[in-house]
């Protein structure tokens, strides 16, 4: 099956410094990623969608100049959360769908998450 | 309102036992179905999908789909230890849309 990974796994960091979190389909290319945010005991809310070479779409709510999303080739998506802030302490997980499966079910294939800390 | 609703549980059941899982849905342009089953501290996984309504099985797994009723079910036969974990259901209008995920039912199979 395909794989998606993300780096680092988890991460702590001070208060007002800036993460970057990457996303790679391993084996697979991919126009579309997805970021989510899951917190404990709750469902994946999906913050953006990212397509390859054009900018992100972000859902309602979601701060864009707070959440910087690039994705730069067709198998690296980047999710930079600027100036964290305790309550931006979350599960991270991003997804891929597979380019060029037009007229079938394009599966979103999740990675295995980053766990984010601010202290 | 949440456009899926499924009941976090956790819902508890000795192995062998069928578990029993259910999402609602609002959004009737929903066409595709999907379980994902998700381990602590880890990414989903896709378990089924399924396309409008009606019944698909997979081995041990069972989707069911509704659309009358707005009403999905996944059934999981002679439960093993192995499926602990939490099960979410996701709807999407079309094969490219965005998922929309229910909040995800634990599930604890006792030896």
């Amino acid at each position: 099956g395909a794989v998606v990974s993300q780096h680092p796994s988890w991460v702590i960091c001070k208060s007002g410094t800036s993460v970057k979190i990457e996303c790679r389909s391993l084996d697979f290319q991919a126009t579309t990623m997805f970021w989510y945010r899951q917190f404990p005991k709750q469902s994946l809310m999906l913050m953006a969608t990212s397509n390859e070479g054009s900018k992100a779409t972000y859902e309602q709510g979601v701060e864009k100049d707070k959440f910087l999303i690039n994705h730069a080739s067709l198998t690296l998506s980047t999710l930079t959360v600027t100036s964290a802030h305790p309550e931006d302490s979350s599960f991270y997980i991003c997804s891929a769908s597979p380019s060029g499966r037009a007229g079938s079910y394009n599966e979103q294939f999740f990675g295995p998450g980053t766990r984010l800390t601010v202290l | 309102q949440k456009e899926v609703e499924q009941d976090p549980g956790p819902l508890s059941v000795p192995e062998g036992a069928i578990v029993s899982l259910n999402c609602t849905y609002s959004n009737s342009a929903f066409q595709y179905f999907m379980w994902y089953r998700q381990y602590s501290r880890k990414g989903p996984e896709l378990l089924m999908y399924t396309y409008s309504s009606g019944n698909k099985e997979d081995g041990r797994f069972t989707a069911q789909v509704d659309k009358s009723s707005k009403y999905i079910s996944l059934f999981i036969r002679d439960s093993q230890p192995s499926d602990s974990a939490t099960y979410l259901c996701a709807s999407r209008r079309d094969s490219w849309g965005k998922l929309q995920f229910g909040a995800g039912t634990q599930v604890v199979v006792t030896p």
